[in-house]
């Protein structure tokens, strides 16, 4: 079984600046995907970012960007040029990699961010 | 529909009472996944469709929980004789096919059982 695990459970930031997001996870598969979700309190969950395992390059999106450490299993979101849109909160994700087959997403408890002027 | 679609947005039942919730994915969508979020939690997997079939039931916690998909497209959780425990917001995804593709999620539907 896989446990992801998010230790901060609020963050604030102010507009404009820098903020990282912290991630753990714990598997024994080699194959496999991870996601960091934005869910603001409309409740719908967005995909923000996705990772592959197998790809060393960490996955960069506009103004975030991931960085996956896959031996220390470590998988932080960096979320630069905050705005004020970003408050919501972010969930970390992990997919085992199947071949033809969908797969379940595992979630951590998620972190609260907050964007301040 | 351009997304998922879950209705009611809100239900309030009480304790003991069936009630059904409704998942329409977004077309051509063949996984379909459904989510339970606790408050304060992060969602934890119920069960997974592909096409009319549960290809994976394993996160449905008790035989009171069960959920169709008879046309490949709309699916339906019931859940029977509800508890307090059961309250939480429901939410559904779909996906163009299992694995690789990006799931798409709908604004779930908040259960309140009194």
């Amino acid at each position: 079984a896989q446990t992801v695990t998010q230790s901060q459970p609020e963050m604030s930031v102010q507009e404009a600046e820098t903020v990282t997001l912290s991630c753990t996870y714990d598997t024994s598969e080699n194959n496999y995907y991870l996601f960091w979700y934005k869910q603001p309190p409309s409740r719908q969950m967005i995909l923000v970012i996705r990772q592959e395992a197998y790809k060393q390059q960490n996955a960069t999106e506009n103004r975030f960007s991931v960085n996956f450490q896959k031996a220390a299993k470590s998988f932080s979101l960096k979320i630069s040029d905050s705005q004020l849109g970003d408050t919501a909160m972010y969930f970390c994700a992990f997919m085992k990699r199947n071949t033809g087959t969908a797969s379940k997403l595992t979630f951590g408890t998620g972190t609260r961010l907050q964007v301040t002027l | 529909g351009a997304g998922v679609s879950q209705t009611p947005s809100n239900k309030v039942t009480e304790k003991g009472k069936y009630v059904e919730l409704r998942c329409d994915p977004i077309s051509g969508h063949t996984a379909l996944y459904w989510y339970r979020q606790s408050l304060g939690q992060g969602p934890e997997f119920l069960i997974y469709f592909q096409g009319t079939g549960a290809a994976d039931d394993s996160g449905l916690p008790n035989d009171r929980f069960f959920a169709v998909r008879p046309e490949g497209s709309v699916s339906t959780l019931k859940i029977q004789r509800t508890e307090r425990g059961d309250s939480a917001v429901y939410l559904c995804a779909s996906s163009l096919s299992g694995g690789k593709t990006e799931a798409f999620f709908g604004q779930g539907t908040r259960l309140t059982v009194v």
